[in-house]
């Protein structure tokens, strides 16, 4: 099975401050995924990345995939109270469409 | 508008006691997963299907048994509840390598 590590587990910050979450393997990865989950509910899918060295914006969140597509990073600018929730990586192996979880960033962002 | 729906948002058990877990989709998905999830580990997959009356064993099938009549639905069974089963249970499917959905998921106590 392969291993994703992520950093931090927690993360509590103050409005406006900008954090970047990371995501890490020995294993390479057909693709690699990130997901938000609030409270009460599943996780929902914010953006895949698939190219080795590939930049993904979504508005305030940049996400990128490494070189060698082992690693990924979730980079939030001057975060907001509603980023607040649950943030998953997830690779997908090069065969069969499972997908193995990192274990996740509890983020906080403080009013 | 996509969806996945488990049987049980809440439920409480008792230890020994056969436990149906329910999740239906209706996007005709042909992969539908089980997964476990604990804090500070993640997501942790049970088992998965790929078609209707198959399964595979995913990371952590150890007490768990499921089952896929339907393409549309399936069923995590729990065979004799046990404690260290207390988890909060999250259904998703998804098509190929496509956007994987999930359920609001089941928060199971076993007493």
């Amino acid at each position: 099975t392969q291993l994703l590590e992520q950093s931090p587990q927690f993360l509590s910050i103050q409005e406006g401050e900008n954090l970047t979450v990371y995501c890490n393997s020995s294993s390479v990865f057909s693709s690699l995924q990130w997901y938000r989950q609030e409270p009460g509910e599943g996780p929902v899918l914010l953006v895949t990345v698939v190219t080795g060295g590939e930049v993904k914006k979504l508005k305030r969140l940049t996400f990128q995939f490494g070189d060698a597509r082992k690693d990924s990073s979730l980079h939030i600018t001057a975060a907001q109270p509603g980023d607040t929730g649950l943030y998953l990586c997830a690779g997908e192996e090069t065969s069969g469409s499972r997908l193995t979880f990192g274990e996740g960033t509890q983020l906080t962002v403080n009013p | 508008d996509v969806k996945v729906t488990q049987s049980s948002r809440y439920l409480v058990k008792r230890t020994g006691e056969k436990v149906f877990l329910e999740c239906v989709q209706d996007m005709d998905h042909e992969n539908m997963f089980w997964y476990r999830q604990d804090p500070g580990l993640g997501l942790r997959l049970i088992y998965f299907s790929y078609d209707v009356k198959m399964k595979e064993k995913g990371d952590i099938p150890e007490g768990y048994s499921v089952s896929r009549e339907k393409k549309e639905r399936f069923s995590l069974i729990l065979e004799s509840a046990s404690t260290n089963q207390t988890s909060m249970y999250l259904c998703a499917s998804r098509e190929g390598r496509n956007t994987q959905y999930f359920g609001p998921g089941t928060r199971l106590t076993v007493l």
